[in-house]
């Protein structure tokens, strides 16, 4: 069965730094691409990072390109976010996805930037 | 502001079939495939349907998609009360050179 596990929310102050791990079980992780998408608390969706398979190709949304830094360890089979200079409207539930058109999905973890 | 515009809201009764349009340009829409997910509030997205129409195993045959130039639609027949949840298009946009969302819309089973 395959499972995607986000871990590393919680409130952070604005203008600090926050990463994000996104643990995946249940198919060859090195096999996929991956992506970070958020969504604000009774907001739509919004496609924030995404990486290759071999960590080749990244790329962001304007709104987080230069703070935040997507990356994987396929030997942990994880995906990570490093968001780094965070501002108020970064506040949202941010959710791993597996593969180009995003078939399984985590939970999600809340990030709250809010001093 | 949504790269891709849906309408905010849909509803419809049980049994009817609603369709859910999504707008784009040659960017996105027009050059590339659409797919659609299913949120049902509290939990996470789902892939309803991929590459333009194509189901993942599991999803009724009640859900279909289509694409004509710079739209697609997400069509549902014989609407029931499960059915009721947010249901966004993505695809990839050349313009801004990342995946881009619809603002979503609420569907309601009357």
């Amino acid at each position: 069965e395959v499972q995607l596990v986000e871990s590393g929310g919680g409130l952070i102050q604005p203008g600090r730094s926050l990463r994000l791990s996104c643990a995946a079980s249940g198919f060859t992780f090195d096999d996929y691409a991956m992506h970070w998408v958020r969504q604000p608390p009774g907001k739509g969706l919004e496609w924030v990072s995404g990486i290759s398979w071999d960590r080749r190709d990244t790329g962001y949304a304007d709104s987080v390109r230069g703070r935040f830094t997507i990356s994987r360890d396929n030997s942990r089979n994880s995906l990570y976010l490093q968001m780094n200079s965070l501002r108020s409207e970064d506040t949202a539930f941010y959710y791993c996805a597996r593969n180009t058109i995003m078939d399984y999905w985590g939970r999600g973890t809340l990030v709250t930037v809010s001093s | 502001q949504s790269v891709l515009t849906q309408p905010p809201s849909e509803s419809g009764t049980p049994g009817q079939t609603v369709t859910i349009s999504c707008s784009g340009s040659n960017s996105n829409i027009g050059s590339e495939t659409v797919n659609w997910y299913q949120q049902v509030p509290g939990t996470a997205p789902k892939l309803l349907i991929y590459n333009n129409n194509h189901r993942p195993s599991g999803v009724p045959d009640r859900f279909s998609g289509s694409k004509s130039g710079t739209s697609a639609s997400l069509a549902i027949s014989g609407l029931q009360s499960e059915d009721e949840a947010d249901y966004y298009c993505a695809t990839w946009d050349d313009r801004v050179n990342g995946r881009v969302f619809g603002g979503g819309t609420k569907l309601t089973v009357l």
